[in-house]
């Protein structure tokens, strides 16, 4: 299953709402219900964080600001207000089929 | 505390063989999938491999697939990828990472070692 990703670059005001889409190659929608679509956070020169799983998601401690939405193959991260510590490359990711596939990335910066 | 630490990144020439191991601790290690993933310089996460729970199942990414082999030792909370035939194209940081929810489930990695780097250069 192909991920792609946009925009690949992303600059945002601090305060400023952020959107990033993904769409994949086939439906991660499985028949329990479940989209098999995770996103991602890497902030420069740390390891992955998950930010949500199962497509909308919230993971443990990660700040109500951001949320997933979509099914099928249209997904969407949302930033209400981008701050400072947002900084950072985001990827999908999608584990309904091997080989598990990541998109190819999409970097934010503040302006 | 989960805890995923990863060992075993050296430089190595073409065609040579490495074994990367990655200690787990904080969390039931036989309960939950384990997966490989690694990032070349300056590029983005390229899923490698996954172990099942039970080890029952595994699988690969096309580009590793033959050469490379994941494993785990629930005895010593272990997981391994053994690298064969390496090429430089296999150049990355590599880490390993915790599957969110116990059984067959594969996504929802919340929990990140801070990678090994593997050189592979002549």
């Amino acid at each position: 299953i192909v991920m792609t990703q946009s925009p690949l670059s992303l600059p945002v005001t601090p305060g400023e709402p952020a959107s990033i889409s993904c769409r994949s190659s086939q439906s991660l929608l499985h028949s329990n219900g479940f989209n098999y679509l995770d996103w991602y956070l890497q902030r420069p020169g740390q390891s992955p964080q998950v930010l949500i799983f199962m497509g909308s998601d919230r993971a443990s401690g990660v700040p109500d600001r951001f949320s997933g939405s979509g099914s099928g193959t249209d997904f969407t991260l949302k930033i209400s207000r981008v701050e400072a510590e947002d900084v950072g490359v985001y990827y999908c990711m999608q584990s309904l089929q091997t080989p598990t596939t990541f998109g190819q990335g999409t970097k934010l910066e503040i302006k | 505390e989960v805890q995923l630490v990863e060992s075993g990144g050296v430089v190595v020439q073409p065609g040579e063989s490495l074994r990367l191991s990655c200690a787990a601790s904080g969390f039931t290690f036989e309960y939950f999938a384990m997966h490989w993933v690694r990032q070349a310089p300056g590029k983005g996460l390229e899923w490698v491999s996954l172990i099942s729970w039970d080890a029952a199942y595994t699988y690969y990414a096309d580009s590793v697939k033959g050469r490379f082999t994941i494993s785990k030792d629930i005895s010593k909370n272990s997981l391994y990828l053994q690298m064969d035939s390496l090429r430089p194209e296999d150049t990355a940081l590599y880490y390993c990472a915790k599957a969110g929810e116990v059984g067959y489930s594969f996504g929802n990695l919340d929990s990140w070692g801070q990678g090994t780097l593997v050189t592979v250069s002549s």
